[in-house]
């Protein structure tokens, strides 16, 4: 089966750093997702690592250490509009599932 | 803009009643799924479909039906056998898997509460 892990909620201020961190439990995965989720909205897509490292995409960078099972998603110069909820996921490489975390949510400060 | 629609916004149930979501994709995308999402959580998998006439069970299937009869369409019927149907429904679609890096693409979502 699959399991992921994160905080469930995180509180930052307005132009600061945050990371969100990820562990995870899988018996074969694909890579390491991120979504954001507005207040009653859908999830959209923000990141995704399938190899070791950083990928970045302008504020947003995402870490993966398949190793460890672990990933990071990293928000720079946080903004207002960052307040949301963050979930990671991984692929299942055999069903072609997706499983999610119970997400992390994010609030952003003046 | 291709994307995915779910209908309706708002859905009201009456007991012993069943009722179907609708979602619908313009992405050509293979593979649909659903979810349901109950305040403050994550989201868990009622049904997955890979290909047409075909779906298998997500992780909490019972009290839900669903059908596959064209790549476009995947709908979602909450019986009356679910007791607590009242959730926030999300509809997915995403590529093969021979393109992993694809993300899945959501709908906007469909609020099911009970009368």
């Amino acid at each position: 089966g699959q399991s992921l892990e994160q905080p469930s909620e995180v509180t930052a201020v307005e132009g600061a750093i945050v990371q969100i961190n990820c562990t995870y439990q899988t018996s074969g995965f694909y890579g390491l997702s991120w979504y954001q989720q507005h207040d009653g909205g859908a999830p959209t897509f923000l990141s995704y690592n399938a190899l070791d490292g950083l990928e970045e995409t302008g504020r947003f960078s995402s870490f993966l250490s398949r190793s460890d099972s672990y990933g990071y998603l990293l928000l720079q110069e946080l903004q207002m509009k960052d307040s949301a909820s963050y979930f990671c996921a991984v692929r299942d490489r055999n069903f072609n599932k997706f499983y999610f975390g119970s997400g992390t949510k994010l609030n952003v400060k003046p | 803009d291709g994307g995915i629609t779910q209908s309706p916004k708002y859905l009201f149930r009456k007991e012993g009643q069943n009722v179907t979501l609708s979602c619908e994709q313009n992405l050509n995308h293979d593979a649909m799924y659903w979810y349901r999402q109950d305040p403050g959580q994550g989201l868990r998998l009622i049904y997955y479909s890979q290909i047409v006439n075909d779906f298998q069970k997500g992780d909490i299937a019972e009290g839900y039906s669903v059908s596959r009869e064209k790549k476009e369409s995947f709908p979602l019927t909450v019986t009356s056998a679910q007791k607590n149907p009242t959730a926030f429904y999300l509809c997915a679609s995403s590529s093969p898997v021979e393109g992993s890096n694809q993300p899945q693409h959501f709908g906007d979502g469909t609020r099911l509460s009970i009368l």
